[in-house]
């Protein structure tokens, strides 16, 4: 049992290239998160989805777009990085939003320069 | 808007010393609350949860923690601390509402010295 992975864990940008970041939960879990971690910020949430076909934003969503074509994956995509996007990306899920335990990835440090 | 303040941003103890960490919250409804760890390394992990009932909460590893709704806290405690107690620990909340979503607070480092 996986349990949410999330790819890929290290990654170098250039400003203005553009990635995907993939999460995918073998849990069938309705609720997806992304949240970024910057310190002394603890996690911020980038964009959410409440199911298949829907996400909404969160704190931060600026600078980034998600899709979540299929239950199990939740995308988050950098059109155009910038340096204030480094930072560790974490996906979560759980089973029925912020009333059940969320299952975090391992994380994706992302670096621009 | 729901927030989550920590306020003690790095706390330092030696072996067997007691812990307290605090964790207050703002929002007016009904709330779940949550201690979440990350050990160095690693990826969130669920120390123990508050949805309703009994006030004092015991999660895993020997942690508790105590919501009290009238001062709008929710501090983790452990009686006597160990080296592998070493992580950091994110207080959060979420609401009831439609939205659900997860809150954290900026987190506190333990540092617990052998």
């Amino acid at each position: 049992n996986a349990g949410v992975t999330q790819t890929p864990k290290f990654r170098v940008l250039k400003t203005g290239q553009s990635m995907t970041l993939l999460c995918a939960q073998d849990m069938n879990h309705e609720y997806m998160y992304w949240y970024r971690q910057d310190p002394g910020m603890g996690l911020r949430l980038i964009h959410y989805s409440v199911g298949e076909g829907t996400t909404a934003k969160g704190e931060v969503p600026d600078g980034y777009n998600v899709s979540r074509l299929k239950k199990q994956n939740f995308l988050l995509g950098l059109e155009s990085a910038a340096p204030s996007q480094t930072s560790v990306y974490f996906c979560a899920s759980s089973y029925s939003g912020g009333t059940t335990e969320a299952f975090f990835g391992q994380g994706t440090r992302l670096t621009v320069v | 808007a729901q927030s989550v303040s920590q306020h003690n941003h790095h706390v330092i103890l030696s072996e067997a010393a007691s812990l307290e960490l605090g964790c207050n919250y703002s929002y007016g409804g009904t709330v779940n609350l949550f201690w979440y760890v990350q050990y160095p390394g690693q990826h969130l992990q669920l120390l123990l949860k508050y949805f309703s009932g009994d006030p004092l909460v015991k999660g895993i590893k020997g942690f508790e923690a105590e919501f009290i709704k009238s001062k709008f806290s929710f501090n983790l405690r452990k009686p006597s601390v160990q080296w592998s107690d070493t992580a950091e620990y994110f207080c959060a909340v979420s609401n009831s509402g439609s939205a659900r979503q997860l809150t954290f607070g900026s987190g506190t480092q333990l540092t617990v010295l052998p």
